[in-house]
């Protein structure tokens, strides 16, 4: 059973456009979300993370927008580079004594063309 | 300086094997978990250990058997090797608590069951 569902599966822009990342999850006990970035050969980074109690969360380029109540969340890339050609994972984790229960979507590769 | 590193990077072995890999991390971390990402990139968590003590234990083949001599190192020791193991095996660690809930991956074992 999927936790966290994740679309797309892949994204091609051009370098400057906007990739959007949409997830979606039903547990209300997940309390942090974070966003995972994987180049080929390497082990998942954590990009940029929300707790639900706020609606939006911007680093740089990367933002995060936040649906309590439709239970969704979505990455935004702007001004895409093709550095930032990756695999995106969003994850929903659950706090347990000890340690942190990540659940991880099944990953959108973006390709960003020069 | 490697914050968490796991050796070996690659593993090519036939069925029915018996392999180990190991994972150590130097950032102080209470929490080490073990994931499996197979080939579509699906990543799920398999175990978790905190301070040597077994928190997440997935379903997974009791041909798995993950060890923690301490709480920088968690080992992971696969009997009898199947070619449905073949994946990516990532070592990750955090420090386990409510608000620092980030997890820092290793750079993978590739395993292949030949």
């Amino acid at each position: 059973q999927q936790q966290v569902k994740q679309s797309p599966q892949s994204l091609i822009v051009q370098k400057g456009g906007i990739p959007i990342i949409n997830c979606a999850y039903e547990n209300t006990a997940f309390d942090y979300f974070p966003w995972y970035q994987q180049f080929p050969g390497k082990g998942p980074a954590l990009l940029i993370a929300i707790r639900p109690d706020v609606s939006e969360k911007k680093e740089g380029r990367f933002t995060i927008s936040f649906n309590k109540s439709a239970k969704q969340f979505s990455l935004h890339i702007m001004d895409s580079q093709p550095g930032d050609s990756a695999t995106y994972f969003c994850a929903a984790n659950r706090d347990l004594t000890g340690a942190n229960n990540l659940f991880f979507g099944t990953g959108t590769r973006l390709t960003v063309i020069p | 300086d490697t914050a968490v590193s796991q050796t070996p990077k690659y593993l090519v072995t036939q069925m029915g094997n018996d392999k180990s890999i190991k994972c150590e991390q130097n950032l102080g971390h209470d929490t080490m978990y073990w994931y499996k990402q197979d080939s579509k990139k699906f990543l799920k968590i398999m175990f978790s250990y905190n301070n040597k003590e077994l928190i997440i234990n997935e379903t997974v083949p009791n041909r798995f058997s993950p060890k923690s001599p301490d709480k920088a190192h968690l080992n992971l020791h696969i009997n009898s090797l199947e070619l449905g193991d073949s994946a990516v095996y990532f070592c990750a660690s955090s420090q386990g608590s409510p608000g620092e809930e980030t997890q820092y991956f290793g750079p993978g074992t590739r395993l292949l069951v030949l």
